[in-house]
C-alpha cells in the first residue's frame, strides 16, 4: 500500500538554526498537510497546502515556517530560526480530496530536537 | 471555540473485554467524524469514519456510534487484544481544506 515518507526521522538542531523537514506524499494525491505534536500533547493542524499553495494555515504557522512543493514529488516544512519550543513531532499528510469523507495519510514524522 | 475531548487519558482492560471510548465535541456541527490509532513514536493511522446520517459503522472488531444531538461518538473494539493496546484519537474536519482537529486522544492498554 502506497505511504507517505518522511525524511530525516530524527533532526537534532541548535537554536537559532534553520531546518527542512522533507516529505514525499503519495503519488495522486493533491492536497497536502503539516501537523505536530509536542511531546505529551495533541495532534495540532499547522497548513494545508494545494495547487501549489497555503490554503489554510493556523496560528501556530508564523512567519518562521514556510512550505514549498519543489518538484512533483516532494514537500518541505521550513522552519527558519528555531526555538526550544519548535521541539515536536512533525507529521506530514496528504489526501485526494478534503471532504471530511476521505481519511488522511500521514507519515510517521521527523522527531525535531532544538538546543 | 470548537472543542473536542476525549474524556479518558488511559483506559485499562483486560484481553477479551470490550474497550469503549468516548469523544465529545462542542461548537461544533461535523458532517463526518474520524477515528485514528497512533502507536508511539509514529503518525496516526486512519481506522473508521462515520457520516451524521449514520447511528453506526462497523470494521471487523471495531464499532463506532455518532450522536449529533449528544455531540458523541463512541468507539468500542471488541473482544480485545493487547496488539489494539495504542493511542486512539477522534478527529473532526475544519473547514473545506480537509483540516482535521484531533482530540488528545486516550491511551488503551489491554492486558493478557
Amino acid at each position: 500500500e502506497p505511504e507517505v515518507t518522511q525524511t530525516p526521522s530524527h533532526q537534532v538542531t541548535q537554536m537559532g538554526q534553520e531546518v527542512i523537514l522533507r516529505c514525499v506524499p503519495i503519488s495522486n494525491h493533491l492536497y497536502f498537510y503539516w501537523y505536530r505534536q509536542i511531546l505529551g500533547q495533541k495532534v495540532e493542524f499547522l497548513v494545508s497546502f494545494y495547487n501549489n499553495e497555503i490554503s489554510e494555515k493556523s496560528e501556530i504557522f508564523d512567519d518562521q515556517f514556510s512550505v514549498e512543493r519543489p518538484d512533483g514529488s516532494n514537500f518541505t516544512l521550513k522552519i527558519r530560526s528555531t526555538k526550544l519550543e519548535d521541539s515536536a513531532m512533525y507529521f506530514c499528510a496528504s489526501t485526494y480530496s478534503p471532504g471530511g469523507d476521505s481519511p488522511l495519510h500521514f507519515g510517521n514524522g521527523t522527531r525535531l530536537t532544538v538546543t | 471555540s470548537q472543542k473536542i475531548e476525549q474524556n479518558s487519558e488511559a483506559l485499562n482492560i483486560q484481553e477479551g473485554k470490550t474497550a469503549t471510548l468516548t469523544c465529545n465535541y462542542t461548537n461544533y456541527s461535523p458532517a463526518y467524524l474520524q477515528w485514528y490509532r497512533q502507536d508511539p513514536g509514529r503518525g496516526p493511522v486512519f481506522l473508521l469514519l462515520i457520516r451524521e446520517n449514520e447511528k453506526e459503522k462497523r470494521k471487523e472488531r471495531l464499532k463506532v456510534t455518532f450522536d449529533t444531538t449528544l455531540k458523541q461518538s463512541l468507539f468500542h473494539i471488541t473482544a480485545s487484544q493487547p496488539a489494539d493496546s495504542a493511542t486512539y484519537l477522534c478527529a473532526l474536519i475544519k473547514g473545506s481544506q480537509g483540516n482535521l482537529i484531533f482530540g488528545k486522544g486516550t491511551k488503551l492498554s489491554v492486558k493478557p
